[in-house]
């Protein structure tokens, strides 16, 4: 069964840094894209960042956020810098299905409040 | 960036009713089109990709169809289980990813 199991949100001042985390388990982790995608609170769907064929942002993240993953310990990361009261959000790991373009596996979320 | 526009934003309905959603591209996507459905406080999950086929585990009475720049997700009869909010979402130029803004499917 596919795991995916996100750690690391809480509560950060404007301009502060956090890193999630998210434990896969279940699947060969290193043969799939793995992506963040996030949810405002009363808001729609955000893609966040993916390694696929590379490594990509959101324009809205570009520069702060560095999305990475240790495949020996089948967990990805995003490393949150100079945090905005806008980035305030559920992030959500998710896993794309075979052939890549839409996300099959989602974890259960971990929240992001932003705010002094 | 590729918008999707979907609509309508909220649909009320009764159980057993059939349910017609839609999702516009600002361009072409292709057949590379997704449906999630999302229920309060949980993750999405996936019903449709590119653009017609079924997700593992998901009902016939969902399906999907379109090309292009139009899509539709058709829930033929509605069970209690299926009010929610649906989300289209494209990936049809890599790495630019949309999501559409949502339609809530709510119990009239």
């Amino acid at each position: 069964e596919v795991q995916l199991l996100e750690s690391g949100g809480g509560l950060v001042q404007p301009g502060g840094s956090l890193r999630l985390s998210c434990a896969a388990s279940g699947f060969s982790f290193s043969a799939y894209d793995m992506n963040w995608v996030r949810q405002a609170p009363g808001k729609g769907l955000e893609w966040v960042s993916g390694t696929g064929g590379g490594i990509f942002y959101a324009d809205s993240v570009k520069g702060r956020f560095t999305i990475s993953r240790d495949n020996s310990k089948n967990t990805l990361y995003l490393q949150m810098n100079s945090l905005r009261v806008e980035d305030t959000a559920v992030y959500y790991c998710t896993r794309v299905r075979d052939g890549g373009r839409c996300f099959e596996y989602w974890g259960q979320g971990t929240r992001v409040t932003v705010s002094s | 960036e590729i918008v999707l526009t979907q609509s309508p934003a909220t649909l009320s309905l009764s159980p057993g009713e059939r349910a017609t959603l839609s999702c516009r591209a600002s361009q072409s996507v292709s057949s590379y089109l997704a449906w999630y459905q999302q229920k309060p406080g949980q993750a999405p999950r996936l019903l449709i990709y590119d653009a017609s086929n079924r997700a593992t585990g998901i009902p016939a009475r969902f399906s999907g169809s379109g090309s292009g720049t139009d899509f539709t997700l058709i829930i033929s009869s509605l069970e209690p289980e299926d009010f929610a909010v649906y989300y289209c979402q494209q990936r049809s130029n890599w790495p630019s990813i949309t999501f559409g803004q949502g339609t809530r499917l709510e119990i009239k």
